[in-house]
């Protein structure tokens, strides 16, 4: 258990539709980032957030948005869903953003967009 | 930009045995750090074991080892004594000091199972 946790674990979405996801950032953490990870490929990144300000952003379009609060949980944001969104969402902290700092994960939330 | 590359979709070993996965990446860095992760069923990314670049030696974290090959660009994960619970997809990382996102960047991954 890396304390980084998620909901919801699975969800349907209709193509069109919006959808947020949630995370709780470990104790102490205060960059969260968000990852893509379509079934049997690895992980894409999405967004990185810093102290509530986003500081680092993957090859995504803007219907991809997040926000970061005070207490350093998250949320992923996508609008007007496609099929292909269709996968794993992964959100990890850290304990800061500095690059040798360990990332850890929490179990991720499942999209269908049917 | 940098790439990684798992060159095996699946790999199979009997139990207590031992078995090595392969990485290998693509930098014109001279500092970075690499990564193994395990993801079991569950589908949580768990760090195994974690190597910087300018270290010239291998990490090691009780069965897990590395064999890091700067020069060659590999970085090849061996299991020992492997458990059933081992079994999981297995995926290497890179993380560049460079790169403004200080994202990693991912192999394709390696399933790795285990045979009683």
């Amino acid at each position: 258990e890396t304390g980084v946790t998620q909901s919801p674990t699975h969800l349907i979405k209709t193509r069109g539709q919006q959808v947020t996801l949630r995370c709780s950032s470990q104790s102490g953490h205060n960059t969260v980032s968000w990852y893509q990870q379509a079934l049997g490929q690895g992980p894409q990144f999405i967004f990185q957030y810093y102290r509530e300000e986003e500081n680092g952003r993957g090859n995504f379009p803007p219907r991809f948005s997040g926000l970061q609060f005070p207490n350093y949980s998250s949320e992923l944001n996508v609008n007007a869903l496609e099929l292909d969104d269709s996968a794993l969402y992964l959100c990890a902290s850290s304990l800061t953003g500095a690059w040798g700092n360990t990332i850890y994960f929490g179990e991720g939330s499942w999209l269908t967009v049917v | 930009a940098q790439t990684v590359t798992q060159s095996q979709p699946e790999m199979s070993v009997q139990e207590a045995e031992t078995v090595t996965l392969s990485c290998t990446y693509d930098t014109s860095e001279s500092d970075y750090y690499l990564f193994w992760y395990k993801q079991p069923p569950s589908r949580q990314m768990i760090l195994v074991i974690r190597q910087e670049a300018y270290k010239q030696q291998n990490a090691t974290e009780n069965r897990f080892s590395v064999n890091f090959q700067k020069a060659a660009k590999s970085f090849s994960l061996k299991i020992s004594d492997s458990q059933l619970g081992d079994a999981a997809m297995y995926f290497c990382a890179y993380r560049s000091p460079t790169d403004s996102n200080y994202q990693l960047i991912w192999g394709a991954g390696t399933k790795l199972i285990i045979k009683p």
